[in-house]
């Protein structure tokens, strides 16, 4: 069984930027959360989507968002990149929203110059 | 504030010597407690869920246990491969959506 699919593995930008994350999840998975990892914070919750819906979003300023399709596949975009955007993004996907636990992609490694 | 806590940040232990890494939380009503485990420039693996206090959890050289106020992952006679970061995540019976993760414990084993 596949597990979680996070493309690309690695991004290059510069600040202003803005790029698209993609996550692919277990198949038969609907729900889908997004984490920022950084070495000072640790695991940070972006959002989550379940049925196409953002179902809660962390305390992370406008210019991150997310969507979810019909086939449970998600996307997450950061505009106006900042250096401080630097980091791991992580998906998950669980069988649903109340379903633990989570497991985890290998990540986008994202860098901003 | 729902917050997990980690301790020790890092651990290094010779391979076979035992020793426990604490995960102490404070959440407001407590759905689960999740361990897991992750490798350099990997996601983080699932390794155990936790749902009451007394529970205990065991892989291989693993072992987990919950208190009302902690938990704590036993690592009996650990090898090299052990080596890894280990994270403790907690979900609140009000908010199932995410996880609130610790900042990890880096275990090293040497040889």
């Amino acid at each position: 069984k596949a597990g979680v699919t996070q493309t690309p593995r690695y991004l290059i930008k510069t600040r202003g930027q803005q790029v698209t994350l993609s996550c692919s999840p277990i198949s038969g998975h609907r729900s889908v959360s997004w984490y920022q990892q950084t070495p000072g914070q640790g695991l940070q919750f972006l959002f989550e989507y379940f049925s196409e819906t953002q179902r809660n979003k962390g305390n992370f300023p406008g210019r991150f968002s997310g969507r979810q399709f019909s086939n449970s596949r998600s996307e997450m975009n950061v505009s106006t990149l900042e250096l401080g955007d630097s980091a791991l993004y992580l998906c998950a996907s669980s069988l649903g929203p109340e379903n633990q636990p989570q497991h985890f992609g290998d990540g986008t490694r994202l860098s901003i110059l | 504030e729902d917050q997990v806590t980690q301790s020790p940040e890092a651990l290094r232990l010779q391979e076979g010597e035992s020793s426990s890494l604490n995960c102490s939380y404070t959440v407001s009503g407590l759905r689960g407690l999740f361990w897991y485990r992750q490798d350099p420039g990997k996601g983080p693996e699932f390794l155990f869920t936790l749902y009451s206090a007394g529970e205990e959890k065991e892989k291989e050289r693993l072992k987990a246990t919950l208190t009302k106020k902690e938990s704590f992952l036993h690592i009996t006679a650990p090898k090299p491969e052990d080596s890894a970061t280990y994270l403790c995540a907690v979900q609140a019976r009000y908010n199932t959506d995410k996880l609130i993760f610790g900042t990890g414990t880096r275990l090293q084993v040497f040889p």
